[in-house]
């Protein structure tokens, strides 16, 4: 089963951040929060990955509270091509191979 | 550069067939995984191949089964198809096998009919 917990849709107004929350309260030490997406009828796509300090990249911010029980992925400047599905992973590096357990995922949809 | 390639597209079989997908990692990759997707779930791990082995397994029957080539290349083959193997299966490769990040194809549709 998935680790995480996640709202099943969100709307976001085109150009504003989108910031999707996911909670993950029995994360271990070891365990990395990911987040992938997958637009429709596409293969998922990485986003970003994080342990315990925010990250950032060219496609999106990763958040993670002190605590690391939840994490925010904080899309700036949404555009209409961000519409999809948004899943958050929790995975441990190394000893889980290429196992990602997806959840049901966030579907986000961007309007105009 | 090519990304994750597989074949085919879409395919459509009857149940108590088999059938056979396969996929092509993206340049330079030698890991391979295989996901399960049914229409409004999230994708599920069947298997991960790396050197020629299958290395990790998820909860799929012995009726699902891999081979990865030397070429790192990888098929799927599902045996005695049921209904519920109707899906979207999608090929994943990865740098090494300790790589972080995750590249999927866009994946077979397979329906069983």
């Amino acid at each position: 089963d998935a680790k995480t917990t996640q709202p099943p849709s969100m709307d976001c107004a085109e150009g504003r951040a989108a910031n999707l929350p996911c909670n993950h309260s029995t994360i271990s030490g070891n365990e990395y929060v990911y987040w992938y997406r997958q637009i429709h009828s596409q293969g998922p796509q990485y986003i970003i990955h994080g342990l315990k300090n925010n990250e950032t990249n060219e496609m999106a911010s990763l958040i993670i509270t002190e605590d690391r029980k939840s994490s925010t992925l904080i899309l700036p400047h949404a555009t209409l091509r961000d519409t999809a599905v948004y899943y958050c992973i929790v995975r441990a590096n190394y000893n889980q191979g290429g196992k990602l357990i997806f959840g049901q995922g966030t579907e986000l949809s961007v309007k105009p | 550069d090519a990304g994750v390639t597989q074949s085919p597209t879409h395919l459509i079989k009857t149940r108590g067939q088999q059938v056979t997908l396969r996929c092509s990692p993206k340049s330079g990759h030698d890991t391979v995984s295989w996901y399960q997707q049914a229409l409004g779930q999230g994708p599920q791990f069947i298997f991960q191949y790396y050197e020629e082995e299958e290395r990790q397994r998820g909860n799929f029957p012995d009726r699902f089964s891999g081979h990865q080539f030397p070429n790192y290349s990888s098929e799927l083959n599902v045996n005695a198809l049921l209904l519920g193997d109707s899906a979207l299966y999608l090929c994943a490769s990865r740098l090494t096998i300790l790589a972080d990040e995750q590249f999927f194809g866009p994946g077979t549709r397979l329906t069983v009919l």
